[in-house]
């Protein structure tokens, strides 16, 4: 069990331009979560998965983000256009099918910095 | 949904000490209470957490306890040691709801 993994640790990128940032879960975890944190704050819901299927989005997830979990496994989440508002650490976390409490466990975070 | 309040933001106690940081929840439906460390630079880390059947949970030197009736619960660790530094955040989760509600965080300072 080698935890959740993100790539990449930190992006810096200028307004405008876009960015995609990818997350590989525990291994057998069918629950996939993206959150948002910003600095001072506890993590924000962004979206979740269920296998490959998206099932629930929050209402910060403007439509210049979207997050894809094409085969069940590693999720993407990409930020188009991207805004200075969108800097933030952008962090992962994955649960096992047989929590039924949905026990997460997080990656270390995806840090972006939007110039 | 699921509003969750933590404090305090920060604290700070000599080694040795004990620490409680306390959160409130406002959903009598959240029934999943989990904390978590998180080091600067790293993601959150899991440290303990507990059902809305148990008031009480201890795991060496951290322990939660839960008042449903109250709505609140608290983190209380024990013998402090400088390693302990670090913010901790509360978190809450309805029943049959897939997301997590998390405190502001509480950037706790052990000194030597």
């Amino acid at each position: 069990d080698t935890g959740v993994s993100q790539d990449p640790r930190h992006k810096i990128t200028k307004r405008g331009q876009n960015v995609t940032f990818r997350c590989d879960p525990i291994s057998e975890h069918n629950r996939l979560y993206w959150y948002r944190q910003t600095l001072g704050q506890g993590p924000e819901f962004l979206t979740y998965f269920q296998n490959e299927a998206q099932l629930e989005k929050s209402r910060l997830l403007s439509d210049r983000f979207s997050a894809e979990r094409p085969k069940g496994s590693f999720s993407t989440l990409e930020i188009q256009r991207t805004e200075q508002g969108d800097s933030a650490m952008y962090l992962c976390a994955s649960s096992s099918p047989g929590q039924i409490y949905h026990t997460q466990y997080f990656g270390p975070g995806t840090r972006l910095t939007v110039l | 949904g699921e509003n969750v309040e933590q404090h305090p933001s920060t604290l700070s106690v000599q080694e040795g000490d004990s620490a409680v940081i306390k959160c409130t929840y406002s959903d009598s439906a959240s029934n999943y209470f989990p904390w978590y460390k998180q080091e600067l630079g790293k993601g959150p880390q899991l440290i303990i957490d507990i059902r809305s059947n148990v008031g009480e949970k201890k795991d060496q030197r951290i322990a939660v306890t839960l008042n449903k009736t109250a709505k609140h619960f608290s983190l209380h660790i024990t013998e402090t040691q400088p390693e302990d530094s670090a913010v901790y955040f509360c978190a809450a989760k309805i029943d049959n709801f897939n997301k997590f509600y998390f405190g502001s965080g509480t950037k706790l300072n052990v000194k030597p």
